[in-house]
């Protein structure tokens, strides 16, 4: 079955410093595409980052990077130098073609 | 350029009542997706269109709801005899020809309360 896992109900991070939200994942299917969205409180979701099956290295974009370990089925998020601005929810998601997203990780940022 | 758009932003209506949400994707993306998101949930998929096309509607919860999108832009999501069930934010989601690798880009959402 195809299945997103976020297994970390809430995050909390000071300024400044870098946190990783987890993400596992199953299918059978060897090609598929792994995104993390972001949604604050104002509901849009926003999209962060993605990285294919068959990519060889990890996507960035910025603050954020997707670790990408294939075998494992883990494709986490790294956000570095946390800012107040990224307390917010945040999915992951896998595309077969519609997308798939796991229930959420909420960070909270603190000053 | 303009993001996807979806109207109206709130609805509330009465059990029993239909209702219509309209979606409108960035232009020239010729896929469009709907999503159902409730309290706490990430979003679930409900039916996808490629062009005018519904490519797949396996994730409508049964035949209270419909979509189309008669010219392959603008599309409206119909639910007949709401339930307070129905009451979540619908999302809608456009990316440029539909396959695995393409980013959906997200609307606003509309939020449906049932009373």
């Amino acid at each position: 079955a195809q299945k997103i896992t976020q297994t970390q109900p809430g995050m909390f991070v000071q300024e400044k410093e870098a946190v990783t939200l987890d993400c596992t994942y199953d299918t059978s299917d060897p090609s598929y595409g792994l995104f993390w969205y972001k949604q604050p409180s104002s509901g849009e979701m926003i999209f962060l980052i993605y990285q294919g099956s068959y990519d060889q290295q990890n996507a960035t974009e910025g603050r954020y990077s997707l670790n990408f370990q294939k075998a494992r089925k883990s494709a986490n998020l790294v956000i570095s130098a946390s800012q107040l601005g990224d307390s917010a929810m945040y999915f992951c998601a896998m595309s077969l073609r519609a997308l798939i997203f796991g229930k959420g990780t909420t960070l909270s940022v603190s000053s | 350029g303009a993001g996807v758009s979806q109207t109206p932003s709130n609805k509330v209506t009465e059990k029993g009542k239909y209702v219509e949400l309209r979606c409108d994707p960035i232009s020239g993306h010729t896929a469009l997706y709907w999503y159902r998101q409730s309290l706490g949930q990430g979003p679930e998929f409900l039916i996808y269109f490629q062009g005018t096309g519904a490519a797949d509607d396996s994730g409508l919860p049964n035949d209270r709801f419909f979509a189309v999108r008669p010219e392959g832009s603008v599309s409206t999501l119909k639910i007949q005899r709401t339930e307070r069930g129905d009451s979540a934010v619908y999302l809608c989601a456009s990316s440029p020809g539909g396959g695995r690798t393409d980013t959906q880009y997200f609307g606003p959402g509309t939020r449906l309360t049932v009373l």
